[in-house]
């Protein structure tokens, strides 16, 4: 069974602080990495997807991956309570056929403090 | 730009009734779709996705069935509710090439009374 692991908080950050969001994953085959935002009752949003080791930056959000550790992370500069959601790591997985499935972990609450 | 949309928002259904969501995507041609649910308080699981018109595959066994009559429509399924059936129903798409990301449609909050 492919996993994706997830803290899943609540992580309490106050506003202006940087929030770390942390995910591990199981199938060592995975080579994309997705972070969604869901706000509460809505469906999720793409935020960031990366697909080499190392950091990749958009605007206040860095993602960082670590295939040899089976470790992606997301780092949100400057939170700002708009921040405050459930975020979603996601990893694709393909179970030997050609089909791109995404696998997404149970995601982290994040509360900003204002 | 491409648009995913999914009806209705919200549905009340009693057990036993049957159910039929449905989604369609603008804006793009042959992509893949997919049908997640998401219980209360629980991560997403992906019930089915398809890579083409009448191609379906299934991820876990349950009551529901998926179709796909046209090449950017997607429908979600069931004879018969059952308790259990309730949660938030995702319909996405996302591109054949690559390690393309998904992109979700607004969802169908599905409750079984």
């Amino acid at each position: 069974q492919k996993e994706v692991e997830q803290n899943s908080g609540p992580l309490s950050v106050p506003e202006g602080a940087i929030a770390s969001l942390n995910c591990t994953y199981s199938d060592r085959g995975s080579q994309s990495f997705f972070w969604y935002r869901q706000y509460s009752g809505k469906s999720p949003e793409l935020i960031m997807f990366i697909y080499s080791n190392g950091d990749k930056e958009d605007g206040r959000f860095t993602a960082q991956l670590n295939k040899a550790s089976q470790y992606v992370s997301l780092l949100i500069r400057d939170s700002q309570p708009s921040d405050s959601a459930t975020y979603l790591c996601a990893v694709n997985t393909r179970d030997g056929g050609a089909t791109n499935k995404l696998i997404f972990g149970t995601g982290t609450l994040l509360a900003v403090q204002p | 730009s491409q648009t995913i949309h999914q009806w209705p928002a919200t549905l009340v259904q009693p057990v036993g009734s049957p159910l039929s969501l449905e989604c369609t995507v603008e804006g793009t041609s042959n992509p893949n779709l997919y049908w997640y649910r998401q219980a209360a308080g629980r991560g997403l699981q992906l019930l089915f996705y398809s890579v083409g018109i009448g191609q379906i595959s299934s991820e876990v066994p349950q009551n529901l069935s998926a179709s796909r009559p046209q090449d950017r429509q997607f429908i979600l399924s069931s004879k018969k509710l059952l308790l259990s059936d309730s949660g938030f129903y995702l319909c996405a798409w996302s591109r054949t090439t690559g390690n393309s990301p998904l992109h979700f449609g607004n969802g169908t909050r599905l409750t079984v009374t």
